[in-house]
């Protein structure tokens, strides 16, 4: 069975630091799909990130970026420069191939906060 | 492009009474699922709906269940409330039923069992 896990419940940086949330994940899978969640106040789960298991090139998106490296079993997210708008809580997710059948896993979440 | 919607927002029902939730996808995705976020237990995934059929239901007891309509939209119904029903309920649709494809969630049901 799929397992996924974020050791870090709470992290507290001050603004304009460099912060890291871990995700290490467990699959039998060959094929399968990871993603970062984030979950501000009001309660949406945003979007950020897929990856399949085939791609470990590390990606960047402005001051966002993930580090994928399947030796480890990992795909941690990186907030460069942080801000308080980043403050949320941040969810690693794995998706198994086959249909969606059983929908995602997720880990349970970091909660980044980011003082002024 | 509008987003996935849900509806209501709160809903406060007592024990034994029975909750409906309603969700509709981002126009053109035929798949639902829904989730339950409750207090310490994270978020787990309760049903999956493709066009028109319940795909899979995670580990639930059958008093949650639900369908989706001709219009993809989708309802859940929890039968029997109990106090640990108390929980936030996450939609998301996905364009298709593949394993892996992106999930975008609606702003979810806070539903509170007194």
């Amino acid at each position: 069975a799929q397992k996924v896990t974020q050791a870090q419940t709470e992290i507290s940086v001050v603004e304009k630091e460099d912060v890291t949330l871990d995700c290490v994940y467990e699959t039998r899978d060959t094929t399968y799909y990871l993603f970062w969640y984030k979950q501000p106040p009001s309660g949406e789960l945003v979007f950020l990130i897929r990856r399949n298991s085939f791609d470990e090139q590390n990606e960047i998106s402005g001051r966002y970026s993930w580090n994928f490296q399947k030796s480890t079993s990992s795909f941690n997210f990186t907030i460069t420069a942080s801000q308080v708008v980043d403050s949320a809580v941040y969810f690693c997710a794995l998706s198994e191939s086959g249909g969606g059948a059983d929908g995602l896993t997720f880990g349970k979440g970091t909660h980044l906060i980011i003082q002024p | 492009e509008a987003g996935v919607t849900q509806s209501p927002t709160h809903l406060i029902k007592t024990r034994g009474q029975q909750a409906t939730l309603r969700c509709s996808p981002i126009s053109g995705h035929t798949s639902v699922y829904w989730y339950q976020q409750a207090l310490g237990l994270g978020l787990q995934f309760l049903l999956w709906y493709d066009e028109g059929e319940e795909r899979n239901r995670g580990n639930f007891p059958p008093r949650f269940s639900g369908r989706q309509f001709p219009n993809y939209s989708s309802e859940l119904n929890v039968n029997a409330l109990e106090l640990e029903d108390s929980a936030l309920y996450l939609c998301a649709s996905s364009l298709e039923r593949q394993g892996g494809d992106t999930q975008y969630f609606g702003p979810g049901t806070r539903l509170t069992v007194l």
